[in-house]
This record gives C-alpha cells, sequence and structure tokens, in this order.
C-alpha cells in the first residue's frame, strides 16, 4: 500500500496570503489528523477529519481550516498567514481514527512565511 | 488541562540500553503512545500501551503505570540509526479526543 502523501512539499509565501496543502491518506482510511510542527511549540493537533465531519479541532484560530472530501483526501487551508505559520505541516491517517489506532504520517509540508 | 513531559536530549553510545522517560498530566486518557522521527522525516508509530505494564517488539519496550502518571520507552542494543527524536503522545477523553504529543527527545548514539 501506497503511504500518506502530501503535497507540496515546500511552500514559500508572504505574510497576508492564503495557502491550501492537500493530504492523500493510506488507501481505506477514513481518518485524516492534521498537525503543526515548530521547533518551540514541538507537535500540536490541528484537526481531525472523519467521513467528511471534522470530528476534533485544536487550539488553533479560526484561519486555520480543513475539508475532507469523499474519497477522504484532506485540504488545509491558512488564510492571511502570519511569519509564526512557518512550521512543518504533517497529516497522519489512521483506518478510523478510534482511540486504539496507529496514526500514519505523511512527509509533510515546509511552509515558510516571509 | 494535559501535558507530556520529556528530557530533551539523551545521549548513549552504540549496543547500549537506553530509556526514555514520560511524564503527563492528564485527568484521563485511552493510552500512551510512542512516535520516532529522523531529522527531515515523518513520525513513525513504535508502540502503544492500552494498559499498564511492559509491550515489547524487538529492541523497543514501552511501559505505562497510569498510577505514577509515567511511561517510558526502552532502546536495547542501540545502533547508530536510532539517532533521532522520539516523542510521547496520549489521546484525551476530555479534549475532543484530540492526540497531544510530548516535546520529544532528542537521543544521539555515538559509536
Amino acid at each position: 500500500k501506497a503511504g500518506v502523501t502530501q503535497t507540496p512539499r515546500y511552500l514559500i509565501k508572504t505574510r497576508g496570503q492564503q495557502v491550501t496543502l492537500s493530504c492523500s491518506p493510506i488507501s481505506g482510511h477514513r481518518s485524516v489528523s492534521w498537525y503543526q510542527q515548530t521547533p518551540g511549540q514541538g507537535l500540536q493537533f490541528l484537526f481531525e477529519y472523519f467521513s467528511e465531519t471534522q470530528r476534533n479541532k485544536g487550539n488553533f484560530p479560526g484561519r486555520f481550516s480543513g475539508r475532507q472530501f469523499s474519497n477522504s483526501r484532506s485540504e488545509m487551508n491558512v488564510s492571511t498567514l502570519e511569519l509564526g505559520d512557518s512550521a512543518l505541516y504533517l497529516c497522519a491517517s489512521s483506518p478510523t481514527g478510534t482511540s486504539t489506532d496507529t496514526q500514519y504520517f505523511g512527509p509533510g509540508t515546509r511552509l515558510t512565511v516571509l | 488541562g494535559q501535558s507530556l513531559e520529556q528530557p530533551s536530549e539523551v545521549t548513549a553510545v552504540e549496543g547500549a540500553i537506553v530509556q526514555m522517560n514520560c511524564t503527563y498530566q492528564t485527568s484521563g486518557f485511552y493510552g500512551l503512545s510512542w512516535y520516532q522521527q529522523h531529522d527531515g522525516g515523518a513520525p513513525t508509530f513504535l508502540s502503544y500501551n492500552a494498559l499498564d505494564g511492559l509491550e515489547e517488539t524487538g529492541r523497543f519496550s514501552s511501559f505505562l503505570s497510569r498510577s505514577d502518571s509515567y511511561g517510558y520507552l526502552l532502546l536495547q542494543e542501540l545502533q547508530m540509526k536510532d539517532s533521532a527524536s522520539y516523542f510521547c503522545a496520549v489521546r484525551s477523553h476530555n479534549y475532543g479526543q484530540n492526540f497531544v504529543f510530548g516535546p520529544g527527545t532528542r537521543l544521539s548514539v555515538l559509536p
């Protein structure tokens, strides 16, 4: 089975712009979670989608949003970019997103905001 | 709230055994997971403890004690390729079942 894929791998934007990141989960996985990873804050949970519905949400401002499509692919959008949004954005998929599921991470999208 | 604490760095030599600790403050969670992340790579799953006690998978073992709010990851027969960051994580009952990750321990294996 192919692993979790994320596109693009690298992105450079300027403050005020918006960005959309894409994640394709492992075939058959219905849960997709997004994380932001920075040296200072570590891995922080953004949100989780399951069957096209946002099931859980972390403590991030409304500029961060996402969605999931019927094929389980997910997109994450960040509007009005700020310098502090520079980070590695990781998505992870799991079969059902239950407490015992293993999460499989993609390689991440490295976002740099200038 | 909920938080996990891990030592920031650990150094050991090839062939040795190393234990990386994780202490947590959370009122309820399903289990403790461990992930490995090499520089520039994605986190990969290592181990999961749903119940108290020891879980062993090859050179890796993980331990959980809910009464002590404590867990650890044990790596035996260290290899250079084990140099990476190791994160503990919980999925909380109480915060929308969000995953919370510890800050990670950076393991350096010396020849």
